[in-house]
Formats: structure tokens, sequence, C-alpha cells
């Protein structure tokens, strides 16, 4: 089985500021992981994606991540925080890139002017 | 670029009536599925669809629901008889190899 943790249900920035967010996860074959963002009363986007290429994965709107195997996370970060990046965001596990998808529970993200 | 399309936006119905949501997957992708996501929870796995058959499905996913895909194109979630507890946001996504999962805007159901 797998699974995913995300660290923080809310996480408030300042904007400017770095936006990091925390995804752990658990499986028992090499994972796959994603980051998904759901702006208001919208569907997911895909931010980016981790398929065991390279463990710096980057992503759209300044976003990425790193796979850190010994520590089981895949946490996403953004160096300068936007009003825009105000959404919710959520990690996510498979076990192939073309199968269903496990998430966790979400990071609500506001940016303070 | 190809976007997976879900119709309706947003379905209101009674309890116990039946309901259908439809999604036009992206037209080169090979699995296509169901996910839910209650108000304020985490987004559910429902079922996923593969060679004109479920070839996975969820606890959640039980008698009340079915999938279909009665044409090249069409992606149907059927429930038979809606409960309140039913009432959701549910997103069609679909995938082929290499490309990751792309997921429609969602229909919201309101069960009242």
């Amino acid at each position: 089985a797998q699974s995913v943790t995300q660290l923080g249900s809310h996480v408030s920035v300042s904007e400017g500021a770095l936006v990091l967010l925390r995804c752990n996860y658990s499986s028992s074959v090499p994972p796959y992981l994603f980051w998904y963002v759901q702006y208001p009363n919208q569907g997911l986007q895909l931010l980016l994606k981790y398929t065991s290429a390279a463990t710096l994965v980057k992503g759209i709107n300044g976003f990425e991540a790193e796979f850190k195997k010994s520590e089981t996370s895949f946490h996403l970060t953004k160096p300068s925080a936007h009003m825009s990046d105000a959404a919710e965001y959520f990690c996510a596990v498979s076990n192939r890139d073309d199968y269903k998808l496990s998430f966790g529970a979400g990071t609500t993200v506001t940016v303070r002017a | 670029e190809p976007e997976v399309t879900q119709t309706p936006s947003h379905q209101v119905t009674q309890m116990g009536q039946e309901v259908i949501l439809r999604c036009v997957p992206i037209s080169n992708h090979l699995y296509f599925y169901w996910y839910r996501q209650i108000l304020g929870q985490k987004v559910e796995f429902l079922v996923s669809f593969y060679n004109n058959e479920i070839s996975e499905k969820s606890e959640i996913f039980d008698d009340q629901f079915s999938v279909e895909r009665p044409d090249g194109s069409n992606f149907t979630l059927k429930i038979r008889s809606t409960k309140l507890e039913d009432s959701a946001m549910y997103f069609c996504a679909s995938s082929g190899p290499g490309t990751g999962t792309s997921f429609g805007p969602g229909t919201r159901l309101t069960v009242l």
C-alpha cells in the first residue's frame, strides 16, 4: 500500500518569502510522486512529478521538489511567493506514471501582502 | 493543450435519484479514472478503467456506482440511488504512458 502525509494543513507566507510544503511518502515499491495545485473552485493541475529520473524536479510557476529516498520525502519549494500562489496543494503517490494516485490531505497556502 | 472535460459543472439531485456524470478524457489516453473530494477532505480514488473494463476500484465504489465508456470518447459515472453522503466534487482523470494523470475541472454533486 502507498500513502503520503502532508505536514501542516495550512501555511501562511509573506509575498516574496520562501514557500515550503512538506510531504512524506510510504511505499513498498519505488514511488512516483506528484504535486498538484487546486485553485478555488477549480480542478487539479499538475505542478510537477518525480518518475525516478532526476531527484530535483522543476515544475510550473517556479516550483520545484526534491526526492530524498533516505528521508522518504518529496517537499515542494518556491523561493519567492507570489499572491497568485494562494491555493491548495496536494502531494500524491503512485507506483507508476499512469496508475491510480493516493493523495495527501492537502496544504492550504495563503500569501500575505 | 488537450484537456479532460466534464459535464455538468454542478448537479443538484434529490436523495434516491440516479445521476450520470459525464467526462471526455484526453483522446490518446488509455487509462480513465474517477476520484471524489468531499468538502474539506482529501481527494479519494474511486475507480480505474482500462481496455473497456474496470481495472481497480476502491471500497467506496459499491454496487450503487457504475462506469461506462459508451463510445470512443465519453466516460461516465452513474450513481443509481444517491445518498446525502454522495455529495462531493467528482473528478474525472485520464493518463497514458509517460504522461502522468490529467484531471478534469470536476462536477460538484449536491444531494438534497
